[in-house]
């Protein structure tokens, strides 16, 4: 069972504009969340994270939404740069503890192509 | 600081035939996390250490795969008997704790 989903298998966006991927998720145990970008021969790096109990998260051009309710995150890139072109994955994580600060393996989406033309 | 490193990068092998994978991760991270890629697919969760004692194990890791961190530093993981369905990327990640894992390159798997 899929239990993170990226339905959008590819997402082709003009340089400047905005990029916008989407993730939903179905086990209602995770309260942690992760955006990775991958390039061809490499493995994933880390790009943003957002916990449960927020709903956003900004880092530079990135942002990460969360939306508990409907077990849906999206990562908004703005401005997209053409070097932004690759693969990006959306993780979750569900905590160990009650507390919510112990956190082991990951789940991910399928991923999406991100191509952005210049 | 080098980040995660994975030997080999590409390993090429004939079905029924052993093969080794090591994994080095960030200096001082204590855990470290083992998953697989293939063709089209997100990174599936294998097995991860905390130090050297193996925390958690996939159902995907039959009892084909096996996974050591002897020391708390480096890891290997095993296959024997290797399948054509094993080829896929193998990738090492590690981290402090619970917090962000730093994925390695991967080592490319392919099962002739």
């Amino acid at each position: 069972d899929q239990q993170v989903k990226q339905n959008s298998p590819s997402l082709s966006v003009q340089e400047g504009r905005i990029s916008i991927l989407n993730c939903d998720y179905t086990n209602s145990m995770f309260d942690y969340f992760l955006w990775y970008k991958k390039y061809p021969a490499e493995g994933p790096t880390f790009l943003i994270s957002i916990s449960s109990i927020k709903d956003k998260n900004e880092d530079g051009r990135f942002t990460v939404f969360l939306n508990k309710s409907a077990k849906h995150l999206s990562l908004h890139i703005v401005p997209s740069q053409p070097g932004d072109s690759a693969v990006y994955f959306c993780a979750a994580s569900e905590s160990a503890n009650a507390g919510g600060t112990s956190y082991g393996k990951l789940t991910f989406g399928q991923g999406t192509i991100l191509t952005v033309h210049p | 600081d080098t980040g995660v490193s994975q030997d080999p990068r590409h390993k090429i092998t004939k079905r029924g035939q052993n093969v080794t994978f090591r994994c080095d991760p960030i200096s001082e991270h204590n855990r470290l996390y083992w998953y697989r890629q293939t063709l089209g697919q997100g990174p599936e969760f294998l097995t991860y250490f905390q130090n050297e004692a193996q925390l958690e194990k996939s159902r995907l890791l039959s009892d084909r795969f096996s996974a050591e961190r002897p020391k708390g530093s480096f890891s290997t993981l095993e296959i024997q008997r290797t399948e054509q369905g094993d080829s896929a990327m193998y990738l090492c990640a590690s981290s402090l704790g619970s917090g962000t894992q730093y994925f390695g390159p991967g080592t490319r798997l392919l099962v002739l």
